[in-house]
């Protein structure tokens, strides 16, 4: 079974700031795919960012990449130069290629930027 | 407008009751999900469906039942609704080809007295 897990339940971080959000996974497929989702307080579940797992570089998109490090089995978001909208609940996800319909999550973790 | 839409965005019902919440996507995605958000929980898969007339159990389907008898369609019904299934319940979709990329409906949130 896949388990993503997220230990970080709240955070907050001054405006401009950069931030790590952190996830581990633990799957014995090798096999993967892991993701990123902001939920905002509108509730909306953006799609933010994807890693494969044999991807060779870590994925970026805008503001945000992700520190993918497979021995470890982490794989953190970080944003750079935080705005207030960043504000939202996150969640770390993660799919594998058998069952590879099926995405796991963990719990989530709220950020609050601080202006 | 294209996307997902759900539908109704709350319900409020009673403990017993039979309760349909919509989902609809207009991109022609072959998957389509339905999720619950639980504090502590994050998100748990109920069912999803891989095209019209193939559906599969999540990890917590009792107490739900779906179809698709069309690809745009996929509605979840609570067939005698219990408090446990107070929460917010997310419909999402991904075409075959981008399957990472999971859109997500805005939710229903669903209350059970």
């Amino acid at each position: 079974a896949q388990k993503i897990t997220q230990t970080q339940p709240g955070m907050f971080v001054q405006e401009k700031e950069a931030v790590t959000l952190d996830c581990t996974y633990d799957t014995s497929d090798p096999s993967y795919g892991l993701f990123w989702y902001k939920q905002p307080s509108s509730g909306e579940m953006i799609f933010l960012i994807y890693q494969g797992s044999y991807d060779q570089q870590n994925a970026t998109e805008g503001r945000y990449s992700l520190n993918f490090q497979k021995a470890r089995k982490s794989a953190n978001l970080v944003i750079s130069a935080s705005q207030l909208g960043d504000s939202a609940m996150y969640f770390c996800a993660m799919r594998v290629l058998r069952g590879y319909e099926k995405l796991t999550f963990g719990t989530g973790t709220r950020l609050t930027i601080i202006p | 407008d294209a996307g997902i839409t759900q539908s109704p965005r709350y319900k409020i019902t009673e403990t017993g009751r039979q309760v349909t919440l919509m989902c609809h996507q207009t991109w022609s995605h072959s998957y389509m999900f339905w999720y619950r958000q639980d504090l502590g929980h994050g998100l748990r898969l109920i069912y999803y469906s891989a095209a019209a007339d193939i559906t599969d159990k999540g990890e917590v389907p009792d107490g739900y039942v779906v179809s698709r008898s069309k690809t745009e369609n996929f509605p979840l019904t609570l067939e005698s609704a219990t408090r446990s299934q107070t929460s917010v319940y997310f419909c999402a979709s991904s075409s075959a080809s981008d399957i990472e990329k999971l859109f997500f409906g805005s939710g229903t949130q669903l209350s059970v007295l």
